[in-house]
């Protein structure tokens, strides 16, 4: 069964530091989405792309955070100078449908950030 | 603002018990409800719903759409331990999903 791989696992930066994390949707998908959960907090939204914009954002994506898909296959997620509150599990996920499909969730980035 | 509720927040049940598991929301632009399992990390998908009073099933898991009273629910009948997770609620407006707290389920044996 086809699925949403994400490296690495868990990552541990200081700080002040870049981050990128790294997603390989679902080869036949072409929406793809970035989520975060802090631990014990619900699910929240970050970012929505399709063919090669961003669909749509939330308020936690500021200018800090941006996405890039650099080729067929990755589809990343960097944030530019971490902070404290930036530690959380990322989730990326992806749709072959926009709304109507369900997104598929890859297993999550844990990002501390100390 | 898009909002998801979920309840109970937590259940703790026997096996063999059945549990209903409740999501109301308020979204401006709604395609659909999902029902989403987490277990360790990634929510796996159960069930999309998109029209009202038709019933997914899938084994002992069923759930069901009121698309005028904005709410759905999960039922699991026959729970087995391994049913034990947090039962997420997710509405998607097109190019987002906008999740509840989940409800954290534990059955005991």
């Amino acid at each position: 069964e086809p699925e949403v791989t994400q490296t690495p696992s868990h990552q541990v930066t200081q700080m002040g530091q870049e981050v990128i994390l790294r997603c390989v949707p679902i080869s036949n998908h072409l929406y793809f989405y970035w989520y975060r959960q802090i631990l014990g907090q619900k699910v929240e939204f970050l970012v929505s792309f399709y063919n090669n914009e961003i669909s749509e954002k939330s308020e936690i994506f500021d200018d800090q955070f941006s996405v890039e898909r650099p080729d067929g296959s990755n589809f990343t997620l960097k944030i530019r100078s971490t902070k404290l509150e930036d530690s959380a599990m990322y989730f990326c996920a992806s749709s072959g449908n926009r709304g109507q499909g369900w997104q598929y969730f890859g297993p999550g980035t844990r990002l501390t950030v100390t | 603002e898009d909002k998801v509720v979920q309840s109970p927040l937590s259940l703790v049940v026997h096996e063999g018990d059945t549990v209903t598991l409740n999501c109301s929301y308020e979204v401006t632009n709604f395609r659909s409800l999902l029902w989403y399992k987490q277990e360790k990390k990634a929510p796996t998908f159960l069930f999309m719903l998109t029209s009202s009073g038709i019933e997914k099933k899938s084994g002992r898991l069923s759930s069901i759409l009121d698309k005028k009273e904005l709410f759905s629910i999960l039922n699991i009948t026959a729970t087995q331990t391994g049913d034990s997770a947090v039962y997420l609620c997710a509405v998607s407006t097109g190019n987002k999903l906008v999740f509840g707290a989940g409800t954290i389920l534990r059955v005991k044996s």
